[in-house]
């Protein structure tokens, strides 16, 4: 199975500032990799496919980038509603593997 | 308007079946894979398996094979997830998860709204 390692594994930051969060494949998943965030008690929702592609409706703060093994999302200036965890997801190989989380908290 | 919509809450002894459905509406219920992700409490997303509501077919994690069972009844357009010999461990919300039309992602944009499976003597 493929390990994905995301880190941090928690962050605080004020509000806009810019947050970035790496998530690390133990092999080389080319850009087969989408990123999620998940609020408490909800489901999670899309944000990101394919390394880079922002899902239609999501804000232009939030970005991804990366290929192989080391990818990066970036939230470009922290809003309150970005509070949540988020999941970094690779797709190259089955079983699907999900990252630890980053939860993103308002210092 | 595209929607996943999952059985209720869900209270089971050690040893017992949980079976959880995900009825689907607003879309062709053939035309996307559907797929089942686990979450215990304060922990992070793990992937079960997928099946193909066409054909029936499943691709199961390793870790589950032999516990669980994924359906389809193409009249009601929902899909089971059925998961065997429960143990506390198993204690979880259960997601139905639904690939996005670009071929290939495995980026789920629409998600039921989750089922808590509580195992507990």
């Amino acid at each position: 199975d493929i390990q994905m390692t995301q880190s941090p594994s928690s962050l605080s930051a004020s509000v806009g500032d810019r947050v970035s969060i790496t998530c690390q494949a133990s092999q080389d998943i080319s850009t087969n990799l989408n990123w999620c965030q998940q609020k408490p008690g909800k489901a999670p929702k899309l944000l990101i496919y394919g390394a880079s592609n922002l899902e239609t409706g999501v804000p232009s703060r939030f970005s991804g980038s990366g290929s192989g093994t080391h990818f990066t999302f970036t939230i470009s200036s922290l809003q309150p509603e970005d509070i949540a965890t988020y999941y970094c997801q690779q797709y190259d190989n089955l079983p699907l593997t999900f990252g630890g989380g980053t939860k993103v908290e308002i210092k | 308007h595209e929607q996943l919509v999952q059985s209720g809450a869900e209270v089971k002894k050690p040893g017992a079946s949980v079976k959880v459905s995900c009825k689907t509406s607003g879309y062709t219920f053939t035309a996307y894979y559907m797929h089942w992700v686990r979450q215990a409490p304060g922990q992070g997303l793990e992937w079960m398996g997928i099946i193909n509501p066409n054909s029936g077919s499943t691709t199961y994690a390793q870790k589950f094979q032999g516990r669980v069972t994924m359906t389809r009844d193409t009249s009601t357009s929902t899909v089971y997830m059925e998961l065997n010999s429960l143990r506390s461990e198993d204690t979880a919300v259960f997601y139905c998860a639904r690939p996005m039309a670009v071929a290939g992602t495995f980026a789920f944009d629409i998600w039921g709204q989750g089922t808590m499976v509580t195992v507990s003597s």
